[in-house]
C-alpha cells in the first residue's frame, strides 16, 4: 500500500479557509467513502475530525468539513483559528481490510 | 471514558523482538477492533494492523511477516510483537479502537509510546 499524497504544508490567516488535499487512486479513496481525516498537534496523539468521508464526530467544529471526488479526499477548515495550527493527516480503507495514511500535512495559521 | 494506554520497553536492541501492550480502561474490549499504528520521528503515521476481540487479525502487507497481534479478554489488553527489528522501525507506537466494520476510522487514540531501535 502507498501512502495518500498530500501537500506538505499550507497556510492561512486568521479568519480564511484552507483546503487540504488528499490523492490516492481507485483501489483506495476512489474507491470506498470511508476516508477519515486526523489533526495532531506536536507530542501530541491523533484526534479524529472527520470519518466516512463528511461526518464529524461529536465535540468537533461545524468549522472543519470533508468532500470527496474522484480519487481525491478534501479537508476544508474555514474560519482559521490560531488553535488550528497542527498536522492533518488523511487515511483511507484500501481494500482486503486494510488501510493506508497521507503522508501528513503541516497547516500554518500566519 | 473509555482510555488507552501503552506500554513496554521503550529500547529495543536491533534483531530482537518489540513488545507492547495496550490496556483499556473505562470499557470493554469486546465488540471493537483494536489497531497499532506507529509513527517514525518527524515522519507520517502508518498502520501496522489490527485485531478483532474475537481474535480476527489483519496487518499491513509491509510488515506482515514480521508483526503479531493478540488480545487477552480477560485483561482488557491487546499487544503488538514486532520481530527483528531495525533502526527503521523507530517510532512513537500508538494503540487506537478501530471502527472498520463498514467504514475505516480510529476514534481513540492512545498517548503513545516512544521505541528507540539501538543497540
Amino acid at each position: 500500500q502507498s501512502a495518500l499524497t498530500q501537500p506538505r504544508s499550507v497556510s492561512g490567516s486568521p479568519g480564511q479557509s484552507v483546503t487540504i488535499s488528499c490523492t490516492g487512486a481507485s483501489s483506495d479513496v476512489g474507491g470506498y467513502n470511508y476516508v477519515s481525516w486526523y489533526q495532531q498537534h506536536p507530542g501530541r496523539a491523533p484526534k479524529l475530525m472527520i470519518y466516512d468521508v463528511t461526518k464529524r464526530p461529536s465535540g468537533v467544529p461545524d468549522r472543519f468539513s470533508g468532500s470527496k471526488s474522484g480519487n481525491t479526499a478534501s479537508l476544508t477548515i474555514s474560519g482559521l483559528l490560531a488553535e488550528d495550527e497542527a498536522d492533518y493527516y488523511c487515511c483511507s480503507y484500501a481494500g482486503g481490510y486494510t488501510g493506508v495514511f497521507g503522508g501528513g500535512t503541516k497547516l500554518t495559521v500566519l | 471514558q473509555v482510555q488507552l494506554q501503552e506500554s513496554g520497553p521503550g529500547l529495543v536492541k536491533p534483531s530482537e523482538t518489540l513488545s507492547l501492550t495496550c490496556s483499556v480502561s473505562g470499557g470493554s474490549i469486546s465488540t471493537y477492533y483494536w489497531s497499532w499504528i506507529r509513527q517514525p520521528p518527524g515522519k507520517g503515521l502508518e498502520w501496522i494492523g489490527y485485531i478483532y476481540y474475537s481474535g480476527s487479525t489483519n496487518y499491513n502487507s509491509s510488515l506482515k511477516s514480521r508483526v503479531t497481534i493478540s488480545v487477552d479478554t480477560s485483561k482488557n489488553q491487546f499487544s503488538l510483537k514486532l520481530s527483528s527489528v531495525t533502526a527503521a522501525d523507530t517510532a512513537v507506537y500508538y494503540c487506537a479502537r478501530g471502527q472498520l466494520k463498514l467504514s475505516w476510522y480510529f476514534d481513540l487514540w492512545g498517548r503513545g509510546t516512544l521505541v528507540t531501535v539501538s543497540s
